[in-house]
């Protein structure tokens, strides 16, 4: 059984701090990792991907990959109240025409 | 103005009916996927088709049929048999296979039961 959990939130951060988001993977076959943002009643969009163990920087976002340990983290710099949303990781196995999704970590960003 | 669209918006479904969900893609992605996401849950996925006239079962297709006549179109078809349909459907899709190839999704139908 694949899973990937989350942990649901909220995490509250008042604005300009680092938020630090978190994701856990049971399978150690696992090939890419992605972080999506969601809005309430809206679709998710891509926010970060990675493949290989390490830090990836975006802009504000930082995605943090550790497979020894089975982790995958986003860290989001200087947290704007716009940044306020349903944050889900994905992973892609090695059948790599499949996701699996946590069930999302709700962040608020307090002005 | 390329995307993926989902219709309608809204979907109320009567005891004992199918309804189907619209989805179409312009992008000229192969792959196509159908999730249903529940409140406070993630995405989980129903149907996945790789290529026009082939599809394969996610972990929850049970109640739920598809067809891909067309490259740009994958619709869902919620049948009686799923007793709880009431979600959010998301459609998505992808380029082609491949480790570094992301999903796009369109802005989903909410299935409500009358």
């Amino acid at each position: 059984q694949k899973e990937v959990e989350q942990n649901s939130g909220p995490l509250s951060v008042p604005e300009g701090a680092i938020a630090s988001l978190n994701c856990t993977y049971s399978d150690r076959v696992s090939q890419s990792f992605f972080w999506y943002r969601q809005y309430s009643g809206k679709s998710p969009e891509l926010i970060m991907s990675i493949y290989s163990n390490g830090d990836k920087e975006d802009g504000r976002f930082t995605a943090q990959l550790n497979k020894a340990s089975q982790y995958v983290s986003l860290l989001i710099r200087d947290s704007q109240p716009s940044d306020s949303a349903t944050y889900l990781c994905a992973v892609n196995w090695g059948d790599f025409n499949k996701f699996y999704f946590g069930s999302g970590t709700k962040l608020n960003v307090k002005p | 103005d390329g995307g993926i669209t989902q219709s309608p918006k809204y979907l109320f479904r009567k005891e004992g009916q199918n309804v189907t969900l619209s989805c179409e893609q312009n992008l000229n992605h192969d792959a196509m996927y159908w999730y249903r996401q529940d409140p406070g849950q993630g995405l989980r996925l129903i149907y996945y088709s790789q290529i026009v006239n082939d599809f394969q079962k996610g972990d929850i297709a049970e109640g739920y049929s598809v067809s891909r006549e067309k490259k740009e179109s994958f619709p869902l078809t919620v049948t009686s048999a799923q007793k709880n349909p009431t979600a959010f459907y998301l459609c998505a899709s992808r380029p082609k296979p491949g480790l570094q190839e992301t999903q796009y999704f369109g802005p989903g139908t909410r299935l409500l039961v009358l």
